[in-house]
């Protein structure tokens, strides 16, 4: 079985740019989440969406950060613009369900730096 | 916000000995995962332990969540070159964030052959 693909790998940007990655989750999985790692830290969670439809966006920074899952699938996350402390890893999961206890499948994530 | 505090930060080893990471919060979670994330992937589920006082095996790994379902530990015996990674505790349905996880900050393994 595929696991969860992420785009790009690797992105260099400058302050105030504009960003975007790109998940695919497994196939079938209905909930899929967004996580920033800084360095030295563990994930932290920015979204959660079950479906097509946002179940926590409590710690994404809405001035700046949006994100989207057209048709319950494939999700892009933004950010407009950038700010030096962006610069990290972000995570893409996917779960078939969405209790915290169901296992949830990362990508291997796209390393954002700011300069 | 509830924290998950790992001990230690690093920790460098010769293969073949044992060692055991900590997890601790002073909030109580409903479950407690563990993960290993080797570079420039993503982390890896490796354990869910539910019920306080809970202790699982996974080979030479052993996990125990603590009585209160405050704290976690993990235990590796015998450690490889391949038990090398980032190992991560994540905690679950705590009172203030019901329904995500919130992950400590990590523990680097090295293991030297």
């Amino acid at each position: 079985e595929a696991g969860v693909a992420q785009s790009p790998r690797y992105k260099i940007i400058e302050k105030r740019q504009s960003v975007a990655f790109w998940c695919n989750p497994i196939s079938g999985h209905a909930t899929l989440y967004w996580y920033q790692q800084i360095l030295g830290q563990g994930p932290k969670l920015l979204i959660q969406f079950q479906n097509n439809g946002v179940v926590d966006d409590s710690q994404l920074p809405k001035d700046r950060f949006s994100a989207e899952r057209l048709k319950g699938v494939d999700s892009t996350l933004k950010i407009q613009p950038a700010k030096l402390e962006d610069s990290a890893v972000y995570l893409c999961a996917s779960s078939p369900g969405q209790l915290f206890t169901d296992t949830q499948y990362f990508g291997p994530g796209t390393r954002l730096t700011v300069l | 916000t509830q924290l998950l505090e790992q001990s230690p930060q690093f920790l460098s080893i010769q293969e073949g000995e044992n060692l055991t990471v900590y997890c601790n919060s002073s909030s109580v979670f409903s479950s407690l995962q563990w993960y290993r994330q080797e570079p420039g992937e993503g982390p890896v589920l490796l354990v869910t332990v539910v019920t306080g006082g809970e202790v699982k095996k996974l080979k030479r790994l052993t996990f125990q969540f603590g009585d209160a379902r405050k704290d976690s530990s993990l235990h590796i015996t015998a450690a490889q070159t391949g038990d090398t990674g980032l190992y991560l505790c994540a905690g679950g349905g705590s009172s203030g964030s019901a329904r995500q996880l919130t992950f400590g900050s990590g523990t680097q393994l090295t293991v030297l052959p």
